[in-house]
């Protein structure tokens, strides 16, 4: 596709509920990244792939936060048993190759709010 | 740990003016720097990437330099424009296996007309 795309773009969840919010990369980007934007803050790295292997996960909160993207291009971060401290903005982003040195291109993130 | 910092958090200026917004980390072995702007509502669009063996970055009116050595780099706008008016965010890759981006809390722009 022509950029990044999020959905759902707004995600309202009770307490304890679990979530999946989903990210088509850019069509043939080899790296794909998750982050956690909270008001007012710049983003902060969860999660990244390159192609289907998860090669830094360093940046999950908690064993709650599960990231997967098994044939390589769209992936799915899940959150298990949310908690308001879950509410925040989760944008991906993607780019060309695996060596970092390109430019991240990002979507316009899920707003997540937890009640 | 890498920390990036950006000076002033807020900024309000007339149009056409020309502004400078700064950007500092404190580990110099990065591999590059990038500077993202950010609607209200939106995600991020790149604006330049600066690789860490390049001293600047231009593109239109925008003009990125990069000091790794001292841990800062700064975005040059030109003849300011309300369109102008965003959140701007500098990010630097640290050095490393990871490909992760550190990002700073942003500086919140405001062009009047």
């Amino acid at each position: 596709g022509a950029g990044v795309s999020q959905s759902p773009r707004y995600k309202v969840a009770k307490r304890g509920q679990d979530v999946a919010l989903r990210c088509d990369p850019i069509s043939g980007h080899v790296s794909l990244f998750w982050y956690q934007q909270a008001l007012g803050q710049g983003p902060e790295f969860l999660t990244y792939f390159q192609n289907e292997a998860q090669l830094d996960k360093s940046g999950l909160p908690s064993d709650r936060f599960f990231a997967e993207r098994p044939e390589g291009s769209v992936s799915t971060l899940k959150i298990q048993r949310t908690q308001q401290e879950d509410s925040a903005v989760y944008l991906c982003a993607s780019s060309l190759e695996g060596g970092g040195w390109e430019p991240q291109h990002f979507g316009d993130g899920t707003r997540l709010s937890i009640l | 740990k890498q920390e990036v910092t950006q000076i002033p958090a807020a900024l309000s200026v007339p149009e056409g003016e020309n502004l400078v917004l700064n950007c500092s980390f404190t580990d110099s072995a990065i591999y590059n720097l990038q500077w993202f702007r950010q609607d209200p509502g939106k995600g991020l669009t790149s604006l330049l990437l600066i690789q860490s063996s390049q001293r600047e970055q231009t593109s239109g009116r925008l003009n990125a330099s990069l000091d790794k050595s001292s841990g800062r780099s700064t975005l040059y706008i030109a003849a300011s424009q309300p369109g102008d008016s965003a959140t701007y965010l500098c990010a630097v890759r640290p050095g490393g296996a990871t490909n992760k981006l550190i990002f700073g809390t942003g500086t919140l722009l405001a062009v009047q007309p």
